[in-house]
């Protein structure tokens, strides 16, 4: 799998969008871009994922670069309870079986009242 | 749709005891894996099962731990003879088979603690 490159912590207003950017300049094509988050430490939760295209869904947006060389996870309106670890994932997906998650360190998002 | 179950949630035992986690997948889920996190590190990929076969256990130890996913009944994860070292969270995940939903949903975790 791809490394990705995050940053390590980020601060975000409440009721403001939390970008949170993610470099992953060698991901190939057979890669998705796979977003989870784990609240204190409780099991990650999954938020989204896309291959190309933006994607969106109740929880998050998902922005990817057309070179795929980046992406950004947008929580448009962000509560206290977004404050966690935010991890960017690319993950191959096999004809042959269900591939594992390769964890970075991730980004410490901390949502200020 | 009930989610992963792992139980227990808090496991305590001594240097030299036996630990099992159970993870049950999610209905409807053929795939299961097991991650482990060590205090302020992250997840690390441990071993990936399907029903009654091991599939890639690349990041499980070489000694003491084992896992195994019957054909009935949930997904074990032992380790035997613990050792302090093995004291962490370990997350159990599982996904369905189709290649479009293939996406993994993690439980609660078993925080183990040994003595």
């Amino acid at each position: 799998d791809a490394k990705t490159t995050q940053p390590p912590s980020m601060d975000c207003a409440e009721g403001r969008a939390a970008n949170l950017p993610c470099n992953h300049s060698t991901i190939s094509g057979n890669e998705y871009v796979y977003w989870y988050r784990q609240i204190h430490s409780q099991g990650p939760q999954y938020i989204i994922h896309g291959l190309k295209n933006n994607e969106t869904n109740e929880m998050a947006s998902l922005i990817i670069t057309e070179d795929r060389k980046s992406s950004t996870l947008i929580l448009p309106h962000a509560t206290l309870r977004d404050t966690a670890v935010y991890y960017c994932i690319v993950r191959a997906r096999s004809n042959f079986g269900n591939e594992k998650l390769t964890f970075g360190t991730g980004t410490r998002l901390t949502i200020i009242p | 749709n009930a989610g992963v179950m792992q139980n227990p949630r808090h496991l305590v035992r001594r240097r030299g005891q036996e630990a099992r986690l159970r993870c049950s997948p999610m209905k409807g889920h053929s795939h299961v894996y097991w991650y482990r996190q060590l205090p302020e590190e992250g997840l690390k990929f441990m071993v990936y099962l399907q029903k009654e076969n091991i599939i890639d256990e690349s990041g499980m130890p070489k000694e003491r731990f084992s896992a195994e996913f019957p054909k009935e009944g949930p997904s074990i994860l032992r380790i035997q003879q613990v050792v302090r070292g093995d004291s962490a969270a370990y997350f159990c995940a599982s996904s369905q088979w189709d290649r479009g939903r293939d996406t993994q949903y993690f439980g609660p975790g078993t925080r183990l603690t040994v003595l």
